[in-house]
């Protein structure tokens, strides 16, 4: 059965950064692209950012481009997300989802990992 | 950027009765080449990560009760739940995914 496993959130300090995993299986990581989205405590489901299977292709949220960096490992079926410049706003659990195969819905979750942004 | 909303924000209703949401985009998700629209729903219980229900606006996914059903097209639609249960307590969101980026509902309450 397909599995997503985030990891590496934690509680950081303005400014810093802090890179996020989603081991991922039960699926053939290397042909589905792959988003992260986050949700604020309290708060709606926002997407964050996207990175197609061949990581070629990739685009972000305005409210984190720039400042954050998706990537992939398909020889260890690892999807990551770089956060640099963290700010208070970026506190949210993070979730790793697998995109259906051709269309930008999304058919599997993690159980996300919790970013919290404080000084 | 395609904007979604969901109405009401919270929805309180009896076991076994009939609970509908709405949601509304700010231009048509219809995807013409297929006739399809490109408009999903999520059921996210407490302390879990959302689960897809519905894609394509009526498609229910494997496993998912026929209970829920979608309908709707082009910028309105919404997505029904019959014979309520306990279970079904969970804020429910709508995606399109008809254009970059795939954007959200702001999420509809459900409460029993």
């Amino acid at each position: 059965q397909v599995q997503l496993v985030e990891s590496g959130g934690g509680v950081v300090q303005p400014g810093t950064s802090l890179r996020l995993s989603c081991a991922a299986s039960g699926f053939t990581f290397r042909t589905y692209a792959m988003h992260w989205v986050r949700q604020a405590p309290g708060k709606g489901l926002e997407w964050v950012a996207f990175m197609s299977s061949d990581g070629h292709n990739k685009y972000y949220a305005d409210s984190v481009k720039g400042r954050f960096t998706i990537s992939r490992d398909n020889s260890n079926n690892t999807l990551y997300l770089q956060l640099n410049g963290l700010r208070a706003e970026d506190t949210a659990v993070y979730y790793c989802a697998k995109r259906e195969f051709n269309w930008n819905y999304l058919d599997y979750w993690g159980q996300g990992t919790l970013v919290t942004v404080s000084s | 950027d395609i904007v979604m909303t969901q109405s009401p924000d919270s929805l309180a209703v009896s076991l076994g009765e009939r609970a509908t949401f709405n949601c509304k985009s700010s231009q048509s998700v219809l995807y013409t080449s297929s006739y399809r629209n490109c408009l999903a729903w999520y059921q996210q219980k407490p302390g879990q990560p959302p689960k897809l229900l519905i894609s394509w606006a009526s498609t229910r996914e494997s496993g998912v009760p026929d209970r829920f059903s979608g309908s709707g097209s082009g910028t309105d639609f919404t997505l029904t739940i019959t014979h309520l249960q306990a279970e079904d307590v969970a804020v429910y969101y709508c995606q399109q995914y008809y254009s970059d980026p795939c954007t959200f509902g702001q999420g509809t309450k459900l409460e029993i």
